[in-house]
């Protein structure tokens, strides 16, 4: 069983639509990442949300932690071809001396021209 | 900029050779971990280590050992190659862990298949 489930795991849409990714546990989460991964490249971190409820945006990103700290939601605005990737959150759990991030599966995301 | 390298990004192997995967950090970092990426299934983390000479096992520790020698190289070995191994691994760094915040830094990726 994963302790991050991502949905939804496959979403092909054309440009200039919307769309939403989300990441649920049932665990509490002390922070939780996104992270962007191309075909051939090692994944790279988006944004790290820590607050409850706290909302954070990147150009036409935005990142969603909710307020139990138990999931998190990644919505993009107008998706472009660019945005095409591997989309993963990760999570570090509360309590936690490690600071090992658990991953979710993955949002493969195709947006056609 | 941090950088990790990945000492190759294919490889293909037969089934009980014995595999190492190198991975070497440029920005000093104590902590260095090796994942496998396999579809639907997420990063999956094998092995990390927070120190020169210390490791911890991950989740799925299962037929591979690791080597941290020098702080900035982190190895991982297959002691016998299975096609069940066959995966992309994926070698990452980041800082000591201070505020469960820390970014971890990743390479490219090994693709390796195993005969």
């Amino acid at each position: 069983t994963q302790l991050l489930e991502q949905s939804p795991q496959f979403l092909s849409i054309q440009e200039g639509e919307n769309l939403t990714v989300y990441c649920n546990s049932s665990s509490v989460f002390s922070s939780l990442q996104w992270y962007r991964q191309e075909p051939g490249e090692g994944p790279v971190l988006l944004v790290t949300v820590v607050t409850g409820g706290e909302v954070k945006k990147l150009k036409r990103l935005t990142f969603q932690f909710g307020d139990a700290r138990k999931d998190s939601s990644l919505h993009i605005t107008a998706a472009q071809p660019g945005d095409t990737g591997l989309y993963l959150c990760a999570g570090v759990l509360r309590p936690s001396n490690t600071g090992k991030l658990i991953f979710g599966q993955g949002t493969t995301l195709q947006v056609k021209p | 900029d941090v950088k990790v390298t990945q000492s190759s990004r294919y490889l293909v192997k037969r089934t009980g050779e014995k595999v190492f995967l190198e991975c070497v950090q440029d920005m000093d970092h104590e902590n260095m971990f090796w994942y496998r990426q396999d579809p639907g299934l997420g990063l999956r983390l094998i092995y990390f280590s927070y120190d020169v000479k210390m490791k911890e096992k991950g989740d799925i520790p299962e037929g591979y050992s690791v080597s941290r020698e020098k702080k900035e190289r982190f190895s991982l070995i297959l002691e016998s190659a299975s096609t069940n191994q066959t995966s992309m691994y994926l070698c990452a760094s980041s800082l000591w862990f201070t505020s469960g915040q820390e970014t971890q830094y990743f390479g490219p990726g090994t693709r390796l298949l195993v005969l």
